[in-house]
């Protein structure tokens, strides 16, 4: 069964600080890990990683995958309030179209 | 990307009536489409797999007769949820897939209360 864990489960830091979100998974036929910010609604997109060692940035956030450990890590620099969320982690195989979900990283951004 | 709208945004219903929620594709056709349900504080679990012009793939667990998915047409897909129950209550969201299946595209979610 596809697996996907998410560590930590809630941060809370001061804005400005940086942070380091992390995602392992365990799946067959690996096709590409996603990114995912959820605030109040459902998710909005942030990132698809499908090769390793090749960092994908947009503005503040970066995000890389190891193929090789299995995992992946999404970094948010200068942190703002408006960063506060849940950052969700997904793993999507060859062979069907379905997204295994991690639970979640809860983010806390204090001003 | 795409653009997917669902209707309602939320629900409120009385124990033992049913419940449908749409999922709209604006602006592509869908060829594939996915209901999750996402319970407070807790991830979004897949519910079903559904395929334009064909039935429904549910996952282990999910009772097909009780969470009907109709996807009619490459625009439209709706769940309905039969007999509700109060455990029943949870933010179901939608999803689509195009044919490459690079991304999914989810819509803004409904939220049920079955009182």
């Amino acid at each position: 069964e596809d697996k996907v864990v998410q560590s930590p489960l809630s941060l809370v830091v001061h804005e400005g600080d940086t942070v380091t979100l992390n995602c392992s998974y365990e799946v067959t036929n690996f096709r590409s890990l996603l990114w995912y910010k959820q605030e109040k609604k459902a998710p909005t997109f942030l990132f698809m990683l499908t090769s390793s060692g090749i960092e994908k940035k947009s503005g503040r956030l970066s995000s890389i995958l190891d193929k090789k450990e299995l995992f992946s890590i999404l970094n948010i620099t200068a942190t703002q309030t408006g960063d506060s969320a849940v950052y969700l982690c997904a793993v999507a195989n060859f062979g069907n179209e379905k997204l295994t979900f991690g639970t979640g990283t809860r983010l806390t951004i204090i001003p | 990307g795409a653009v997917v709208s669902q209707h309602p945004s939320w629900v409120i219903c009385k124990s033992g009536t049913s419940v449908k929620i749409e999922c709209r594709s604006l602006d592509f056709q869908a060829t594939t489409m996915f209901w999750y349900r996402q319970f407070p504080k807790q991830s979004l679990m897949l519910m079903a797999t559904s395929n334009e012009g064909s039935k429904a793939t549910y996952e282990q667990g999910v009772e097909k007769d009780k969470f009907l998915i109709n996807h009619a047409s490459l625009t439209l897909s709706t769940l309905t949820v039969t007999s509700a129950h109060p455990e029943d209550s949870s933010f179901y969201i939608c999803s689509l897939s195009d044919t490459s299946y690079n991304e999914q595209f989810f819509g803004p979610g409904t939220r049920l209360t079955v009182l």
